[in-house]
């Protein structure tokens, strides 16, 4: 049962903004979203988690909508690196025994020049 | 500084042969997770430790997958009588402390790509 439901596949323009959609129409209000990406040939690689505000760092920006069902990464501007993999996933902080990751398909990303 | 390190990157084995994965995880770092990943599709949770024991298994598919990390570093993925179906990248990660409520992060290694013929 899938917490989180993204594209397959999306291409973008390299220099410009990359958004990239999630949605996480049943998640809780104790739940968090976090954005993991894989480069290829990679394990995965920590981007940025959120609860609801609105979240920046220097690798990406988090925006979650107000009833928290959905929320959009974006790469500010995209680079031939950011190809990868993205994946958006829920997951419960103050659960005990809830400290595994669940991944997704997630989605493809490609940088075009 | 390094980060988690897998070895060997590839192993190639025959149906019904034993293989060891070996992760070294960040120094410091208590938790450690191993993760399996198939062609096409995201890593799934095989198993999770805390410290020298394994504080979740649920994800190992059967009694041929076994784990350890007898001194709370190193941890090693074992498999018996491997058959094709095994074949698949299989991830380490480790955490500082493993306690989700500090949000960590989990850094992940390079994988080994398993292919048993």
């Amino acid at each position: 049962d899938a917490k989180t439901t993204q594209p397959t596949s999306m291409d973008c323009a390299e220099g410009r903004a990359a958004n990239l959609p999630c949605n996480h129409s049943t998640i809780s209000g104790n739940e968090y979203v976090y954005w993991y990406r894989q480069i290829h040939s990679q394990g995965p690689q920590y981007i940025i988690h959120g609860l609801k505000n609105n979240e920046t760092n220097e690798m990406a920006s988090l925006i979650i909508t107000e009833d928290r069902k959905s929320s959009t990464l974006i790469l500010p501007h995209a680079t031939l690196r950011d190809t990868a993999v993205y994946y958006c996933i829920v997951r419960v902080a103050f659960e005990a025994n809830d400290y595994k990751l669940s991944f997704g398909a997630g989605t493809t990303v490609t940088v075009r020049a | 500084g390094a980060g988690v390190s897998q070895t060997p990157s590839n192993k190639v084995t025959e149906k019904g042969k034993y293989v060891e994965l070996r992760c070294d995880p960040i120094s410091g770092h208590t938790a450690l997770y191993w993760y399996r990943q198939s062609l096409g599709q995201g890593p799934e949770f095989l198993i999770y430790f805390q410290g020298t024991g394994a504080a979740d298994d649920s994800g190992l598919p059967n009694d041929r997958f076994f784990a350890v990390r007898p001194e709370g570093s190193v941890s090693t993925l074992k498999i018996q009588r491997t058959e094709r179906g095994d074949s698949a990248v299989y991830l380490c990660a480790s955490s500082f402390e493993g306690t989700p409520q500090l949000n960590e992060k989990l850094f992940f290694g390079s994988g080994t790509q398993l292919s048993v013929l």
